[in-house]
């Protein structure tokens, strides 16, 4: 049982242009949020998080949404950048970011230059 | 910059080989946690440390697989008898109090 799902496995994106992520939960115990980036033959790397006290995160070209009452959350990338391209996993936790994640099953972007 | 040490990068066996795979977290951090990657599941938590105590391993088939932290320095995840079916990606992280965790570039593990 998925409790973590990103039901698109791949976005492709103009480079100039806006990429919009998106993740959905189940667990309604989660109350932080990350999204984390993935480079071939590399870990995972933090990107940005939310708290569900908040519905907005914002990091430069980076910002994550938050919709707790949809159990929603997008990551928007502008603008999208050809070294954006990367498996991008969305991850939940009901205890913080120092916790246990469960994690959804990544999305492929690929942004054309 | 710190980072989470792995080793070995690739490692391929023979069915029914002990595999142990290594990780040496960030220092200062006091949370482990071991993850594996397979196309079908994606990130599947396998077990966790904190202050090197076992917090949950019921991501992991017991009858095969253990974790363990010797010291701070060190994590271990063995597997022993191994199976085809073990072949994945992997990864361990570390993390201290409120801050994400920090990955490391995994073991690529393949099972003949």
């Amino acid at each position: 049982d998925q409790q973590v799902k990103q039901n698109s496995p791949s976005l492709s994106v103009q480079e100039g242009r806006i990429s919009i992520l998106n993740c959905d939960y189940t667990n309604s115990m989660f109350d932080y949020f990350l999204w984390y980036k993935k480079y071939p033959a590399e870990g995972p790397t933090f990107l940005i998080s939310i708290s569900s006290i908040k519905d907005k995160n914002e990091d430069g070209r980076f910002t994550v949404f938050l919709n707790k009452s949809a159990k929603h959350l997008s990551l928007h990338i502008v603008p999208s950048q050809p070294g954006d391209s990367a498996v991008y996993f969305c991850a939940a936790s009901a205890t913080g970011a120092n916790s246990k994640l469960t994690f959804g099953k990544g999305i492929t972007l690929s942004v054309r230059p | 910059d710190a980072r989470v040490t792995q080793t070995p990068r690739h490692k391929v066996t023979e069915m029914g080989q002990e595999v142990t795979m290594r990780c040496q977290p960030i220092l200062g951090h006091n949370t482990v946690f071991w993850y594996r990657q397979t196309m079908m599941q994606g990130l599947e938590l396998l077990a966790y440390f904190r202050n090197r105590a076992p917090l949950d391993d019921s991501g992991m088939p017991k009858d095969r697989f253990s974790a363990e932290m010797p010291d701070a320095t060190l994590a271990t995840l063995k597997i022993q008898p191994s199976e085809p079916r073990d072949s994945a990606v992997y990864f361990c992280a570390s993390g201290l109090v409120s801050n994400p965790l920090h990955f490391g570039n995994g073991t690529r593990l393949t099972v003949t």
